[in-house]
């Protein structure tokens, strides 16, 4: 199973608003509404952020937002903030009963 | 308190096996599907195996399945055989417990480092 295409880099200036792009296949991403994002910190365990494609736990921030379009899944950020820096990692339930998760994307804020 | 603890990583040469456990506390682990996720130095995350609440469904990575074995009993394990240089990670034990129906983790524990090396 190939993990799901991130970019491996994005950047902007405090206050921006920057999207993350997560590209499947039609039996990942396109197939399924499994699809959630993580934040990870250094040398800390990943935190959800979003999960089915859309949805905040009740402890995220409605900075973050996300949807799907095909087998592409994007997040963005808005009013970006120096504690948003960090990796970022989508991942989709499979088909074959699996989960892929992303290669990750290093946010920057500049 | 809501916690998963990982233990049983370490240094383990090429070829040798190594049996992971995930001990929880502060809610019924019984009801809940669990995942094993694992993080290889610098690199990304990549989902290795979950086992149904009842222990009657597993499945496997591709990269594990045949030598990594997930079982449950009053704590999650994972017995990893025949390991590789390339499974050198932290391994994660992961649920879902507050938000969504599954395949989604919102409970992580702290890790566990295994090294495979000669």
């Amino acid at each position: 199973q190939s993990a799901l295409a991130q970019p491996p880099s994005v950047s902007g200036s405090p206050g921006q608003s920057l999207t993350i792009s997560c590209t499947g296949t039609g039996s990942d991403i396109g197939a399924h509404d499994h699809v959630s994002w993580y934040q990870q910190h250094p040398g800390k365990a990943p935190k959800l952020i979003i999960y089915d494609v859309t949805h905040r736990p009740s402890d995220i921030s409605d900075r973050f937002s996300a949807s799907k379009s095909g087998n592409t899944a994007s997040l963005t950020i808005s009013g970006l903030q120096s504690e948003d820096e960090g990796d970022y990692y989508c991942s989709s339930y499979s088909s074959r009963a699996t989960l892929v998760f992303g290669g990750g994307t290093k946010l920057t804020v500049l | 308190q809501v916690r998963l603890v990982e233990s049983g990583g370490g240094v383990v040469q090429p070829g040798r096996s190594l049996r992971l456990s995930c001990s929880v506390t502060g809610f019924t682990f019984s009801r809940y599907t669990m995942h094993w996720v694992r993080q290889a130095p610098g690199k990304g995350l990549e989902w290795v195996s979950v086992i149904s609440y009842d222990g009657t469904v597993k499945n496997y990575a591709e990269s594990v399945k045949g030598r990594f074995s997930v079982s449950r009993d009053t704590s999650l394990h994972l017995h990893m055989s025949s390991l590789r240089a390339e499974d050198t990670a932290i391994y994660y034990c992961a649920t879902t417990f507050y938000s969504g129906a599954g395949w989604n983790f919102d409970l992580w524990g702290q890790g566990t480092l295994v090294t495979v090396s000669s």
